[in-house]
């Protein structure tokens, strides 16, 4: 079965801070993993696809197959970037189905 | 383009009744796909539906179905409702099913 941790609910740090939120995943085909944000009273909405390599926001994640993590990293914390961050896996197969972890929120401190 | 709509917003329900959600895609999308989120959880994965037909399942009961329509939107019925069930119920959509996701706002349920 496949399986997403976010070992911390709460990350706080401070302004201009790096910030590294973790996620490790169990999954025994070829892992799609994805970053989702969620802003005070906004919707969910994907911050970063490991696929595509990109960087959003100056966020960046690197899938390390060995250590099955997917960690989302930013060298300087903005205020803005406080919100709720989840970790999602797509499974394979003619579907799309997300598995998610519980989320880390992050509190960006001035 | 207003992204996945979803209705109502919220809903109050008590013990035993039942309920119908509803979906709008985002328009040109052919996959619906709807969450659970429980207070303090990730999204939990309830179906995905793909040109009218059910391409995934996830470990709900069978109180729980959904259907898609021709126009793509779709519905979440969940019937003989318990406490349990409340949570706030995402819609997301995308476009052929394999694609990134978008979500809606969600329906907030809370039963009685």
């Amino acid at each position: 079965a496949q399986r997403v941790t976010q070992p911390e609910k709460l990350l706080s740090v401070f302004k201009g801070a790096p910030v590294e939120l973790k996620c490790n995943y169990s999954y025994s085909g070829s892992p799609e993993l994805f970053w989702y944000v969620q802003y005070s009273r906004q919707r969910l909405q994907l911050l970063l696809r490991h696929i595509s390599r990109e960087s959003i926001k100056g966020f960046t994640a690197d899938l390390n197959k060995g250590e099955t993590s997917f960690h989302l990293k930013k060298p300087f914390a903005q205020e803005e970037d406080s919100a709720m961050y989840y970790c999602a896996l797509a499974s394979g197969g003619g579907g799309n189905k997300l598995t998610f972890g519980t989320g880390t929120q992050l509190k960006v401190e001035l | 383009d207003a992204g996945v709509t979803q209705s109502p917003t919220h809903l109050i329900k008590t013990r035993g009744q039942h309920v119908t959600l509803r979906c709008s895609p985002i328009s040109g999308h052919k996959s619906v796909s709807w969450y659970q989120q429980v207070l303090g959880q990730g999204p939990q994965f309830i179906f995905q539906y793909y040109e009218k037909e059910e391409r995934g399942r996830g470990n709900f009961p069978d109180r729980f179905s959904a259907r898609q329509f021709p126009n793509y939107s779709s519905e979440l019925n969940v019937n003989a409702l318990l406490l349990g069930d409340s949570a706030l119920y995402l819609c997301a959509s995308s476009l052929l099913g394999r694609e990134t996701q978008y979500f809606g706002p969600g329906t907030r349920l809370l039963v009685l």
